[in-house]
């Protein structure tokens, strides 16, 4: 079971870039990194998935190292309504496993 | 293309009773995934349905149960409610049965209140 660890909450400042780090020491060789945002009474929307090295997308970039044991989602130029809860999920292949959110990182982000 | 729908939106019911949660994934998706998220938690996996089958379930009791029909849809059942089956319950959907690389799209869920 991969599990995951995040800080609990984050502050940032609009315009600036924030980086949400995310452990998994014990992924498998099959597990994917999937980012989603959740705001209040609403499901959570997919940001970013990768397998390695740096994927990156319109909203976010996804920095996985070699050994794949950490991953950073990173958010360019934040703004107000990037203010949310980040769970990083680790997908494990063939089987539920993975199907383990954590209490995900609360970012705030200020004027 | 639509995205997952939940019904109802909230439901408020008393101790002891029964509530039915209904999810419609995304058109060509066959996995169905259910989530309980009490107030300032996080997402606890209830149960994965992929064509037809329940694939897997968390630690939850038996009385959580659920089924997917022939066009995907499903529809968790909580039997016997209590107070602190007070949740938002979400459904999610995926492309393939197998969890792999395959991303889930979520619903906003019912808002389960139980007085």
């Amino acid at each position: 079971l991969a599990k995951t660890t995040q800080p609990i909450s984050m502050d940032s400042y609009e315009g600036q870039e924030v980086n949400i780090t995310c452990s998994h020491n014990n992924i498998a060789t099959n597990d994917y990194i999937t980012w989603y945002q959740q705001f209040p009474s609403q499901g959570p929307r997919f940001i970013i998935q990768g397998y390695k090295t740096k994927v990156t997308n319109e909203v976010a970039s996804l920095f996985i190292p070699a050994d794949r044991k950490s991953s950073t989602l990173s958010l360019p130029r934040v703004s107000l309504s990037d203010t949310a809860v980040y769970y990083c999920l680790v997908e494990a292949g063939g089987g539920a496993d993975g199907l383990t959110f954590g209490k995900g990182t609360h970012l705030i982000i200020q004027p | 293309e639509a995205g997952v729908t939940q019904s109802p939106t909230h439901l408020i019911k008393t101790r002891g009773q029964q509530a039915t949660l209904r999810c419609s994934p995304i058109s060509g998706h066959t996995s169905v995934y259910w989530y309980q998220q009490a107030l300032g938690l996080g997402l606890q996996f209830l149960l994965w349905y992929d064509e037809g089958e329940e694939r897997n379930r968390g630690n939850f009791p038996p009385r959580f149960s659920g089924r997917q029909f022939p066009n995907y849809s499903s529809e968790l059942n909580v039997n016997a409610l209590e107070l602190e089956d007070s949740a938002l319950y979400l459904c999610a959907s995926s492309l393939w049965g197998v969890v792999s690389n395959q991303p889930q799209h979520f619903g906003d869920g019912t808002r389960l209140s139980i007085l």
